[in-house]
């Protein structure tokens, strides 16, 4: 596709259920980052992937948070044992090269809910 | 660490007005970037404009312009011939220009515009 793709588009889980998000870069893109978007306010980093490298991951919030890059393309997101307040838009971007102003194209997003 | 604030939580226009949205920031970097994006409810955040610091002049996209001052860590949004598609959350960010950062973007809290016709 010609955009970043983010599934599923709506997720419900119950506490203490573990979760995968899925995200799919545009093509050729290097660089891709996961942010956290909170009800009213805006995205918070998570972690960047270069290639299947991952340079950074300071945002995660906790040790249940992990996510990968197995092949340099698609990223998959995982929380295990959720809590209610992981409930949030998670929020997928990529971007061509790292250096420069090389702008972050942004998915859908992917609304979680925790019951 | 760097911050982004933007102390409007909702602004108003009347259609084919003018808006200016405001945007401050704190860094002791001397080199990065600056970017409006755009969320509508389909969530996606749309690019809508970018600064680099290093230049003076201030950015234009069409009805879009920035009023960027760098002294004062200041980066407002001037929409121009407002439109009812212009409706949406409007999120201030800066990214780092530094070699050993990962580039990630720092948002502000968002602004709602709201649109009359």
């Amino acid at each position: 596709g010609a955009g970043v793709s983010q599934s599923p588009r709506y997720k419900v889980a119950k506490r203490g259920q573990d979760v995968a998000l899925r995200c799919d870069p545009i093509s050729g893109h290097v660089s891709l980052f996961w942010y956290q978007q909170a009800l009213g306010q805006g995205p918070e980093f998570l972690t960047y992937f270069q290639n299947e490298a991952q340079l950074d991951k300071s945002g995660l919030p906790s040790d249940r948070f992990f996510a990968e890059r197995p092949e340099g393309s698609v990223s998959t997101l995982k929380i295990q044992r959720t809590q209610q307040e992981d409930s949030a838009v998670y929020l997928c971007a990529s971007s061509l090269a790292r250096f420069g102003n090389q702008p972050q194209h942004f998915g859908d997003g992917t609304r979680l809910s925790i019951l | 660490a760097q911050t982004v604030t933007q102390s409007q939580p909702e602004m108003s226009v009347q259609e084919a007005e003018t808006v200016t949205l405001s945007c401050t920031y704190d860094t002791s970097e001397s080199d990065y970037y600056l970017f409006w994006y755009k969320q509508p409810p389909s969530r996606q955040m749309i690019l809508v404009i970018r600064q680099e610091a290093y230049k003076q002049q201030n950015a234009t996209e069409n009805r879009f312009s920035v009023n960027f001052q760098k002294a004062a860590k200041s980066f407002s949004l001037k929409i121009s011939d407002s439109q009812l598609g212009d409706a949406a959350m409007y999120f201030c960010a800066y990214r780092s220009a530094t070699l050993d950062s990962s580039y990630k973007l720092i948002f502000g809290s968002g602004t709602r515009l709201l649109v009359r016709p």
